[in-house]
Formats: structure tokens, C-alpha cells, sequence
């Protein structure tokens, strides 16, 4: 166990709505990330963090912004909720970088209807 | 990112051995090779990784072909519990580019009784 939570585990709202998905952990952990996971895609990298106030994009980031202004929490946010965001979240952490493996939570289910 | 190559699916006895392949033919010299797992509706899961030499530990082994251009995972003695999707990447460790991992579609691995 990483001591990483994501809240809300479950979310049903609304197109143009926005919404936003919270990543916490425990231990100070540097490095976070948000990945979604859509059938026939695998998981795709949205943003990452390398430190309080210090983020950067992955591969999908048009339609979300993130915000880390404490170690603990790395926050997603949706500002207009499309139907094609409907996936599920999943966000992790590394422990160590000197193994540089990443560990994953539960994970967030997004429908946005 | 060197790109991989994966079998869709495989199938596996209860209690046999499986052996999960990878084709990473444009592996660069200082990529490693990392394997994770997701279980059904849970966050991936991280099993192993190397760089050349055969690496052991308690989930699994990992066999690096000596020009490095493939690699199999091995799961001694599978049980239904290892019945998931297994992801095979390759990446720089501990690069400027920590923690984008690029997750192709992996191979389904059905355990059977």
C-alpha cells in the first residue's frame, strides 16, 4: 500500500459542468501523476507533477488543468465536462526515484452524461 | 519511447508456468525494460524491471534476451489471482522524462482452473 487515495471513487455528472478529481498521499512523495484509461487506448499520461507548484502535460492534456499547491494533493480539473472525458482516473506516485516504478491508485470512474 | 509488441491474449493451467513475451526491436542502449500488471478494475500494478541481466524477485521473473531486443516474463507458478493484463514498457530510467509511461495495449492473461 502507497497511501494513495482518489476521491471521489465514483462521479455521474453533467456535460458542461465542471468537475474535479483529488489525488492524495501520505508520505511527500515528489513525483505525481493523472493517467486516464479508456477501452482500446491503455492508459494515457494527462499531467504530471514534479513538485508543489511545478507541473507539466502528458500526451492528452487539451480540456484539463492541474494544481498542486501542497506535497500531498495533486488535483484534476475538468472545467467544462465533455462526454468524451467519460473514463476512468487513475492517479500515482513514485516512491523512490531511484527505482523510478510507479504505484498506482484506485482509481476515479468519470461519466459525464 | 521505444515502442512494444505484445500477443493480445494467452491462456495459462493453474499452477503451470507463464511465460509472457515482449518485442522491444528498437530498445536504446540505456532504455530499461518494466512490467506491470492490472487487475480487473484496479490500479496498475508494478512487477518488475531491468536492463540486461535476468532479474528475480517475489512476484516474478524477467529474461532479457542477450541483444536486449525481447524480453519474457515469467510467473512461476500462476494462479487464477494472476489473471489480469500485463504491460510490457520500455523507458529511460530516472530520466528528465520520469513517469511518462506509455502503455500499449498488453497481453490478456486468462488463468484456468
Amino acid at each position: 500500500d502507497a497511501g494513495i487515495t482518489q476521491s471521489p471513487r465514483h462521479k455521474v455528472t453533467e456535460t458542461g459542468t465542471p468537475v474535479t478529481l483529488r489525488c492524495h498521499q501520505t508520505e511527500n512523495h515528489r513525483y505525481m501523476y493523472w493517467y486516464r484509461q479508456d477501452p482500446g487506448h491503455g492508459l494515457r499520461l494527462i499531467h504530471y507533477s514534479y513538485g508543489v507548484k511545478d507541473t507539466d502535460k502528458g500526451e492528452v492534456s487539451d480540456g484539463y488543468s492541474v494544481s498542486r499547491s501542497k506535497t500531498e494533493d495533486f488535483l484534476l480539473t475538468l472545467e467544462s465536462a465533455t462526454s468524451s472525458q467519460t473514463s476512468v482516473y487513475f492517479c500515482a506516485i513514485i516512491l523512490a526515484a531511484s527505482t523510478d516504478t510507479q504505484y498506482f491508485g484506485p482509481g476515479t470512474r468519470l461519466t459525464v452524461l | 519511447d521505444a515502442k512494444t509488441t505484445q500477443p493480445p491474449s494467452m491462456d495459462c493451467a493453474e499452477g503451470r508456468a507463464a511465460n509472457l513475451p515482449c518485442n522491444h526491436s528498437t530498445i536504446s542502449g540505456n532504455e530499461y525494460v518494466y512490467w506491470y500488471r492490472q487487475i480487473h478494475s484496479q490500479g496498475p500494478q508494478y512487477i518488475i524491471h531491468g536492463l540486461k541481466n535476468n532479474e528475480t524477485n517475489e512476484m516474478a521473473s524477467l529474461i532479457i534476451t542477450e541483444d536486449r531486443k525481447s524480453s519474457t516474463l515469467i510467473l512461476p507458478h500462476a494462479t487464477l489471482r494472476d489473471t489480469a493484463v500485463y504491460y510490457c514498457i520500455v523507458r529511460p530510467h530516472g530520466s528528465s522524462n520520469t513517469g511518462k509511461l506509455i502503455f500499449g495495449q498488453g497481453t490478456t492473461l486468462q488463468v484456468k482452473p
